[in-house]
């Protein structure tokens, strides 16, 4: 079974400060992705990668940067954190366009 | 708009009946379609994919694709408790680099 552990699982952030969200897959696959789960709008890609040292722009990509240094390793940053940014935020990873993708457990951000 | 559309909202369903799940897309880009399954605390998990025009059966599901009116369903046989959770669809292109696009999912309850 694919396995992608994200960290922290849940995490409270002030608004204006740095979150860094962290993910890390062992399956080898190629394209990473963060997602973010809101109700009424479902999962919406944030940033996704191709590969180590790629990141690409999804389609909700304000107020986020996004860093893969190695092929096992995709962040997700919000450098000035807003309430806007509370949310559950989930990582996943997959061998590419038409293959399944696997999801981590999800974190739970909250910016007070 | 969203892209990829789902109904019902939410579905009760007694143990052992049928939940019949409905899924359509406004973009005639897209190709393949997945259900993906999310219990509560947990990531999505993929349940079956379907690229073809037809049925596809694996266990007690089974999904069916229309691909002119862009419409796919999914159907669960003889529901169980643990089949209580939140459904979504996803479609993409082929060789789409940002992979999937998810609806917003259907909630299905299983009661006694």
């Amino acid at each position: 079974e694919a396995a992608v552990t994200q960290s922290p699982r849940n995490k409270v952030a002030v608004t204006g400060g740095k979150v860094t969200l962290s993910c890390n897959q062992t399956n080898n696959h190629n394209n990473m992705y963060w997602y973010r789960q809101d109700t009424g709008h479902g999962l919406r890609l944030i940033h996704y990668s191709y590969g180590a040292g790629s990141t690409e722009k999804g389609d909700i990509p304000d107020g986020y940067k996004a860093s893969r240094p190695s092929q096992e390793n995709f962040s997700l940053i919000l450098e000035l954190a807003t309430p806007s940014q509370t949310s559950v935020y989930f990582c996943a990873s997959g061998w590419g366009p038409n293959t399944e993708v696997f999801f981590g457990k999800g974190t739970r951000l909250t910016v007070v | 708009q969203q892209k990829v559309q789902q109904s019902p909202e939410s579905l009760s369903v007694p143990e052992g009946g049928m939940a019949s799940l409905n899924c359509t897309s406004s973009d005639r880009n897209f190709q393949y379609f997945w259900w993906y399954r999310q219990h509560s605390g947990e990531g999505p998990k993929a349940l079956m994919s379907i690229f073809s025009d037809g049925d596809k059966k694996e266990g007690r599901f089974t999904a069916h694709l229309n691909k002119a009116s862009l419409h796919v369903s999914l159907h669960i046989r003889d529901s169980q408790p643990s089949d209580s959770a939140l459904y979504f669809c996803a479609a993409s292109e082929p060789n789409y680099a940002q992979g999937l696009t998810f609806g917003l999912g259907t909630r299905v309850s299983v009661f006694p």
